[in-house]
C-alpha cells in the first residue's frame, strides 16, 4: 500500500528565505508526482505535476524534483513572501491503483513579513 | 472554461439527516474523482467515476455513502443518516480521458464543508 509523507509538517520562515519542502513514498512505481498548495478553507491549486520519467519540473519561483528510485521529492521555494503562506500538499498517482492520488498529509508554512 | 464546481460550499446536517453534495467537471472531463479531508488529515480517496459507472470506490465507506454520476447532471456523492464523524470537507476533482498509460493532471474543485451537529 503507498503511503506518502510530508516532512516538515509545519514551517516557519522570515520573508526572503529560500525553503525546501521535502516528501516521500514507499512504492516507487507511481505514473507521476504532483504538487498542490491549499489556503485555509478553499480548494486545492495545483502547483506542478512530474511525470515518472521526469526528473524535474519548474515554474516561476518554484521547482520540483523527483527521484522515483528512492521515493523522494522537493518542493523548492526562491525568495519565499508572505502570500505563499499555505499548505502544500504532495500526492502521487500509484500505477497499480488505478487514477486515484494518494495524499501526504501536508507541510503548513508561514511565511512572516 | 469554468473549473470544477461544488455546491453547497458549506452545508449543515443534524444527525440522521441526509447530505448531497454535488460536482460539476470541468467541461470535456469524463473522470471524477472524490477525495474527503477530516479535520487535521490529509486528504483520503473515496471513489472514482465516469459516466453512468462506478470505476473504483475501494475508499468508500461500506455503509450509509454513495455516489453516481449520471449521463446528464452532475456527480452526486450522498451520505445517509449522518453522523458528526462525517464532518469534513469533500473535494471533487475531474480530469480528461485517460488513454493507455497517459496521466493527465486532476483538477479540483473548491471543496464543500460539511458540518454535522
Amino acid at each position: 500500500k503507498q503511503e506518502v509523507t510530508q516532512i516538515p509538517a509545519a514551517l516557519s520562515v522570515p520573508e526572503g528565505e529560500n525553503l525546501v519542502l521535502n516528501c516521500s513514498f514507499t512504492d516507487s512505481a507511481i505514473y507521476n508526482l504532483q504538487w498542490f498548495r491549499q489556503d485555509p478553507g478553499k480548494g486545492l491549486t495545483s502547483l506542478l505535476l512530474i511525470q515518472s520519467s521526469q526528473r524535474e519540473q519548474t515554474s516561476g519561483r518554484l521547482n520540483a524534483s523527483l527521484d522515483k528510485s528512492s521515493g523522494r521529492s522537493t518542493l523548492y521555494i526562491a525568495a519565499s513572501q508572505p502570500g505563499d503562506s499555505a499548505t502544500y500538499l504532495c500526492a502521487v498517482r500509484p500505477r497499480n491503483a488505478g487514477n486515484m492520488l494518494t495524499f501526504g498529509g501536508g507541510t503548513r508554512l508561514m511565511v512572516k513579513p | 472554461n469554468a473549473g470544477v464546481m461544488q455546491n453547497p460550499r458549506h452545508l449543515v446536517r443534524r444527525r440522521g439527516q441526509e447530505a448531497r453534495l454535488r460536482c460539476s467537471p470541468m467541461k470535456g472531463h469524463s473522470h471524477v474523482y472524490w477525495y474527503r479531508q477530516l479535520p487535521e488529515e490529509g486528504l483520503k480517496f473515496m471513489v472514482y467515476l465516469q459516466k453512468e459507472n462506478i470505476i473504483d470506490e475501494s475508499g468508500m465507506p461500506k455503509e450509509r455513502f454513495s455516489a453516481e454520476f449520471p449521463k446528464e447532471g452532475p456527480s452526486i456523492l450522498r451520505i445517509q443518516q449522518v453522523v458528526r464523524g462525517d464532518s469534513a470537507a469533500y473535494f471533487c476533482a475531474s480530469s480528461l480521458y485517460d488513454r493507455g498509460l497517459r496521466s493527465d493532471t486532476q483538477y479540483f474543485g473548491p471543496g464543500t464543508r460539511l458540518t454535522v451537529l
